[in-house]
């Protein structure tokens, strides 16, 4: 596709289910971050992936939260043991170093998660 | 780590005041970029700034790197309504190293 596209769009589940976010970049990006917003706030940086290196998990805010990237490309993040707190937008982000240049990061439309 | 500040948080101006929102970072950064928000929306971006001392604009929007590749700026001359949403500064201290935003300035005007 011509962008980053992330779904579901909308996930409504119950506290304590487990939920799983996908995130499809820019095909042939190498970054791609996870990123969360609560209403009216800023971006929350979760992790990051950086081509081939490990994975900056900084951001994670507990051990319930990991993501995946499969073969350099399409990512997931999962959720275990939902919390009401967990409600929030899930933003993914991709962009390419190409050539050395720092490039924009392309945003997809976010997964707007609400826990009952 | 590298942290990213950026005020104020929330601005509201009449329309045709001008606005500014300063971004300031712990490190010294190897660019700056700024995005724009809709409400409703997902961050878009606007710029990127790389060298010292830069200025650039866009039409009503200016965006300024501070000599010492720190701080940086964004200010929009006669505010119109369809400025309204948040105003975000990311950077980056090293080649490969993630992009960290600012918390964002909320912008609203009044028409």
């Amino acid at each position: 596709g011509a962008g980053v596209s992330q779904s579901p769009s909308n996930k409504v589940t119950e506290k304590g289910k487990d939920v799983e976010l996908r995130c499809d970049p820019i095909s042939g990006h190498t970054a791609l971050y996870w990123y969360r917003q609560s209403l009216g706030q800023g971006l929350e940086f979760l992790i990051y992936f950086q081509g081939n290196s490990a994975p900056d998990k900084s951001g994670l805010p507990s051990d319930r939260f990991s993501a995946e990237r499969t073969g350099g490309s399409v990512s997931t993040l999962t959720i275990q043991r939902t919390q009401q707190e967990d409600s929030a937008v899930y933003l993914c982000a991709s962009s390419s170093p190409g050539g050395g240049l720092y490039n924009e990061q392309f945003f997809g439309p976010g997964t707007r998660l609400t826990v009952l | 780590g590298q942290q990213v500040m950026q005020i104020p948080q929330y601005q509201h101006v009449q329309e045709g005041e001008d606005f500014t929102t300063y971004c300031n970072s712990s490190t010294t950064l190897s660019n700056i970029q700024w995005y724009k928000q809709r409400p409703g929306g997902h961050p878009v971006f606007l710029i990127q700034l790389v060298k010292s001392g830069e200025v650039k604009k866009q039409k009503r929007l200016t965006f300024q790197f501070g000599e010492a590749k720190k701080n940086s700026s964004l200010h929009i001359t006669a505010t119109q309504t369809t400025d309204v949403g948040t105003y975000f500064c990311a950077g980056r201290d090293g080649y490969g190293n993630k992009l960290v935003f600012g918390a964002g300035t909320i912008l609203r005007v009044k028409s």
